[in-house]
């Protein structure tokens, strides 16, 4: 079986700072993982997958993601956040062979001005 | 296309009273997930279908559970008897198919259960 671990429950950062949001991940098989977003009062949103080849991946607005297989890890960072990415940041994984998909607890990011 | 659509978007009830959450997929897609989200326990996988089977029911609480999928556009979460540990936001979510790997999430269900 598979699970992730979210630390981090809340994370306050101001304005343009750098954040990083942990996630590390427990699996005897390989798997894919993944980061979703969800905002107030909405369904969760896929926001960047790693299932093969470059272990860095990254997303439109400037999220990016490292699968480390050592460390089993799949820490989410952005060098400069903004207001509007206050939200709840979602860690997931599954293994290559199932469907099922388990989230982590969330971390909330909260960006202050 | 408009998305997963679940309904109610919001539900209050009584103890004992059955509850009844509608989901409906994006047209063409092959699986559909239930979700349940709690402060407590975060986002919890209850069941999901690939092509309207049920495939692993492992998450669903106990036997006051229980969900069906009828045909490829309809999903139905059902609580009987319902209980004030039920209160929660209940996710649909569907996914287009094998290998890709990205789920569409509805706007969820907020039961309250006094």
């Amino acid at each position: 079986a598979q699970s992730v671990t979210q630390l981090d429950s809340q994370v306050p950062v101001f304005e343009e700072a750098p954040v990083e949001l942990r996630c590390n991940y427990s699996s005897s098989v390989s798997v894919y993982l993944f980061w979703y977003v969800q905002y107030p009062n909405q369904g969760l949103q896929l926001l960047l997958k790693y299932l093969s080849g470059s272990t860095l991946v990254e997303s439109i607005n400037g999220f990016e993601a490292e699968f480390n297989k050592s460390q089993t890890s799949f820490h989410l960072r952005k060098p400069s956040v903004h207001i509007s990415d206050t939200a709840e940041y979602f860690c997931a994984v599954r293994s290559t062979f199932t469907d099922k998909l388990i989230f982590g607890t969330g971390t909330r990011l909260q960006v202050f001005p | 296309d408009a998305g997963v659509i679940q309904s109610p978007r919001h539900e209050v009830t009584e103890m004992g009273q059955e509850v009844t959450l509608r989901c409906k997929p994006i047209s063409g897609h092959n699986s559909l997930f239930w979700y349940r989200q709690t402060m407590m326990r975060g986002l919890e996988l209850l069941i999901y279908f690939n092509n309207n089977v049920p495939i692993d029911d492992s998450g669903m609480p106990e036997d006051r559970f229980s969900a069906k999928m009828p045909n490829a556009s309809f999903s139905t979460l059902k609580i009987q008897p319902s209980e004030p540990r039920d209160s929660a936001v209940y996710f649909c979510a569907s996914r287009p198919g094998q290998g890709i790997e990205k789920l569409f999430f509805g706007s969820g269900t907020q039961l309250s259960v006094l």
